[in-house]
């Protein structure tokens, strides 16, 4: 199957500084990525979707200037939060596209203290 | 509003037994549905897919069935194995405002497979 990979696979953070992560299709061209969020005991919760060179659609209640995302070429797309605050502390996960089937990255664990 | 809703949180299986997930959805415009396995701490991998003009896919040992009159559908493990235990999430596939497909997701079944 599509092999989708994600970096860092964990970070640590203080409060009000920048975290970048990163999101690659290792096998495929990704016309499309999306950016998840996993709460504890709770479902995907799908932040934004990106196109290669165009911009982020971005899911309602979802804050665009904090999570920029960026969708450079067809293999890379990346997230990053800014200004982190502890409550942005969760499982982040991506995923890629090229039909009708997503397949996921490994996801991200950050922790912002 | 759940779109997509997986009514029971979790389902233990003996070894060997069928396992029969399910999954409503309220959606009519849904025209592709997904399912994935969760194990924690990592990302969701795919298992097996319909579009709303099929009512059954079949691949191994997993079977998913669609009912789209009863907004329904369910995947079948047959036979259960222990590693399939895992949490395994339903989706419905639909379009965004940038005309993207994306996906509805509920809240997943954790499902423990018992030797």
């Amino acid at each position: 199957g599509a092999v989708v990979s994600q970096h860092p696979s964990r970070v640590i953070c203080k409060s009000g500084t920048s975290v970048k992560i990163e999101c690659r299709s290792l096998d495929f061209q990704a016309t499309t990525m999306f950016w998840y969020r996993q709460f504890p005991k709770q479902s995907l919760m799908l932040m934004a979707t990106s196109n290669e060179g165009s911009k982020a659609t971005y899911e309602q209640g979802v804050e665009k200037d904090k999570f920029l995302i960026n969708h450079a070429s067809l293999t890379l797309s990346t997230l990053t939060v800014t200004s982190a605050h502890p409550e942005d502390s969760s499982f982040y996960i991506c995923s890629a596209t090229g039909g009708l089937e997503q397949y996921f990255g490994p996801g991200t664990r950050l922790t912002v203290t | 509003d759940q779109q997509v809703k997986q009514n029971s949180p979790s389902l233990s299986v003996q070894e060997g037994r069928i396992s029969i997930l399910n999954c409503d959805y309220t959606n009519s415009m849904f025209d592709y549905f997904l399912w994935y396995k969760k194990y924690p701490a990592e990302g969701p991998t795919f298992l097996i897919s319909i579009s709303s003009i099929k009512d059954k896919n079949e691949d191994g040992r997993f079977t998913v069935f669609l009912n789209k009159s009863a907004k329904h559908l369910s995947l079948h493990i047959v036979p259960s194995q222990p590693g399939d235990s895992a949490v395994y999430f339903c989706a419905a596939s639909s379009f965004n405002a940038g005309n993207n497909r994306k996906l509805i997701w509920g809240l997943g079944t954790s499902l423990a497979v018992n030797p």
